[in-house]
């Protein structure tokens, strides 16, 4: 089945600078890659998300990038703000017999510091 | 549009003892999910139901947990006996459906922490 590591599990900014969170994952036929914020004592909300036939999506001040072949994709969040401070998610949905399945990496702390 | 409603919020129970989850999923939503979240580490599936069918319970701990969604609406998960090492966050999610040509984006509860002594 798949397998999503992700990198690093704390990172520690300083206001205005960017902050880069990298997974990898295992099944080649993954196909969709969304990233979920989560904040102390909620559940995760997605933030974006990537498709697999698409290398780069941005949205404001985060984008997300893709690499196939390599199997990794990365969370960039530019101009960091003290409220991106939380626990950041990646998944990969694994494409299986009778529906999907969602496999999430160990989660990013991010602390950014005013 | 509510959102994904859990309860109780916060349970401490003994080692052995019995405990339940309600979860009520975004009206309309076909698919179910229970996650366990150990402190530290991400979301992991429990079961998935597609409407009142099981999808996947391929990672349940069948002889202590199980679960139901009667009607296709709300579920309940249920612990029995606990143990230890079932502390954790509870997560019920739902979903529009399963995937296919969509992207079956997760929308979680809170969760319920389970603390087992």
């Amino acid at each position: 089945g798949e397998n999503v590591e992700q990198h690093p599990s704390t990172l520690s900014v300083q206001e205005g600078d960017s902050a880069v969170i990298k997974c990898t994952y295992s099944d080649s036929a993954s196909n969709y890659f969304p990233w979920y914020k989560q904040e102390l004592g909620k559940g995760p909300q997605l933030i974006i998300d990537i498709r697999s036939n698409v290398g780069e999506k941005k949205d404001q001040r985060i984008a997300v990038t893709l690499n196939k072949t390599a199997k990794h994709f990365s969370l960039h969040i530019t101009e960091t703000q003290p409220e991106d401070s939380a626990v950041y998610f990646c998944a990969a949905k694994e494409v299986r017999t009778g529906g999907f399945k969602t496999i999430f990496g160990a989660g990013t702390r991010l602390f950014v510091k005013a | 549009e509510a959102g994904v409603a859990q309860s109780p919020r916060y349970k401490i129970i003994e080692k052995r003892q019995s405990v339940a989850f309600w979860c009520n999923p975004i009206s309309g939503h076909a698919t179910l999910y229970w996650y366990q979240q150990i402190l530290g580490q991400g979301p992991k599936l429990l079961i998935q139901f597609q409407n009142n069918g099981v999808v996947d319970d391929s990672q349940l701990p069948k002889d202590r947990f199980s679960a139901e969604r009667l009607k296709g609406v709300d579920s309940t998960l249920k612990i029995q006996p606990a143990k230890l090492e079932d502390s954790a966050v509870y997560l019920c999610a739902s979903s529009e459906g399963t995937g296919g040509a969509g992207t079956g984006e997760l929308f979680f509860g809170e969760g319920s922490r389970l603390t087992v002594l």
